[in-house]
């Protein structure tokens, strides 16, 4: 039984076209981040939302717009794509920050490139 | 703003050798530690963690060492095996929840 899951695992598009990430976990846990790990494997946190509510919102385009429908998802809608944005992205989700800092459970990844 | 430096950036060792990684983080808040294990083409996954009321921690062949006034902490394996290889990442984090991750070491082990 998967704890986080990530949907498409691969994603080839085009410049300029919109596309979604989406992201489930059953952990039961109250945060869940995206991340973006370029060529060079640097993990960076993009999003972060706690019970549905934004909590960390880095440096990252408007055309990246994240989503949480509710605590056990959180999805990643990206306008007009480019070139850069090729990249894996990781979801991840952990207990709140509430309880402190705890480990973060990582899904497979979605390797997105853009043509 | 906060940031993790992760030395080195490659580590090749023979197999039974130690390896050992080491970071630097910024942020004086910082008080959680946790070190990332990713396969290649898999997920990172958690290895061991820290916090900052512990200078050592050890599991198994793994341990890692916490120096707070220096703001250093390190990853050592020991008796390495070929399951090893991999990329490593260290990071640290304040009770805001967000976790910065040091630039990764990709650890080879030579048979």
């Amino acid at each position: 039984d998967t704890a986080v899951s990530q949907t498409p695992k691969y994603l080839v598009t085009q410049m300029g076209n919109d596309k979604s990430i989406k992201c489930e976990q059953n952990l039961g846990h109250d945060t869940m981040y995206w991340y973006k790990q370029d060529s060079k494997k640097f993990l960076k946190i993009m999003f972060s939302y706690n019970n549905k509510e934004l909590i960390i919102n880095e440096t990252v385009p408007n055309r990246f717009s994240p989503k949480s429908p509710d605590k056990a998802h959180l999805n990643l809608h990206i306008n007009s794509l480019e070139l850069g944005d090729s990249a894996v992205y990781f979801c991840a989700s952990s207990l709140g920050p509430g309880q402190g800092v705890y480990e973060q459970y990582f899904g497979p990844g979605t390797r997105l490139t853009v043509t | 703003g906060e940031n993790v430096e992760q030395h080195p950036s490659t580590l090749s060792v023979q197999e039974g050798d130690s390896a050992v990684i080491k970071c630097t983080y910024s942020d004086s808040a910082s008080n959680y530690f946790p070190w990332y294990k990713q396969e290649l083409g898999k997920r990172p996954q958690l290895i061991i963690d820290i916090r900052s009321n512990v200078g050592e921690k050890k599991d198994q062949r793994i341990a890692v060492t916490l120096n707070k006034t220096a703001k250093h902490f390190s990853l050592h394996i020991t008796e390495t095996q070929p399951e090893d290889s991999a990329v490593y990442f260290c990071a640290a984090s304040n009770s805001a929840s967000k976790i910065i991750f040091g630039s990764g070491t990709r650890l080879s082990i030579r048979p």
